[in-house]
């Protein structure tokens, strides 16, 4: 198994300013993701972070407004630019285990106003 | 990526079993299916995980016909605990795609 930390667990943040949520695992991992679920919503897959090259963004998802970070086997960072109330979600860090299951952080409450 | 089709929702009293069924026709021959529980405020956890016919650990059993274009989560004796939204993915990347999951809702 692993142990995600994430920080900050929540924050109101105001419109137009940036926040970065940090994704710390307790172990080396090759894969990170991260996936942000909107209220009452199931997860959506931001992007793939893979140590030592760009993230790879999903559909609707551009590099400009959700910058990631991934400068070690253990350490990812998201941030959310240029925040909107659009924005107000749970932002969620996950990594594979050796079996191929998903281990998720346990999120950053994120409202904009 | 195989999409699934689950209930939106699904009530239950505590002691009964649950059966939460999901559906992927177009699973593809590599795919294989995982559940997940999430709980309010917390991220998704792993609950099991399958490829065909039954796979049973010490929370669930997960049932898969021969065809594979459906699956059935069943929790035995559920308790309001078990009260959570439950997602069906299935997938062969490590990249996976969460779908609408079905809301238990366990009384007493």
């Amino acid at each position: 198994s692993a142990v995600i930390s994430q920080k900050p667990s929540r924050d109101i943040c105001q419109r137009g300013t940036s926040l970065t949520i940090q994704c710390q695992v307790d172990s080396q991992v090759t894969m990170m993701f991260w996936y942000r679920q909107q209220p009452g919503q199931s997860l959506t897959l931001i992007a793939t972070a893979n140590q030592g090259s760009e993230a790879t963004y999903e559909s609707g998802f551009v590099i400009d407004k959700f910058p990631i970070s991934r400068p070690n086997l253990t350490f990812s960072t998201l941030t959310v630019s240029n925040m909107s109330p659009e924005d107000s979600s749970i932002y969620l860090c996950s990594v594979v285990g050796g079996a191929g299951e998903l281990f998720f952080g346990e999120g950053s409450r994120l409202t904009v106003l | 990526l195989a999409k699934t089709t689950q209930p939106i929702s699904m009530d239950s009293y505590e002691g009964q079993e649950v059966n939460i069924t999901c559906s992927h026709n177009n699973i593809a021959t590599n795919d294989y299916i995982t559940w997940y529980q999430q709980f309010p405020s917390q991220g998704p956890r792993f609950i099991i995980q399958g490829y065909k016919t039954k796979v049973t650990n010490e929370v669930a059993s997960l049932f898969i016909p021969a065809d594979r274009k459906s699956s059935t989560l069943s929790l035995p004796r559920v308790s309001l605990s078990d009260t959570a939204v439950y997602y069906c993915l299935v997938d062969n990347t490590d990249k996976l795609i969460f779908g609408t999951g079905t809301r238990l809702q366990v009384f007493p």
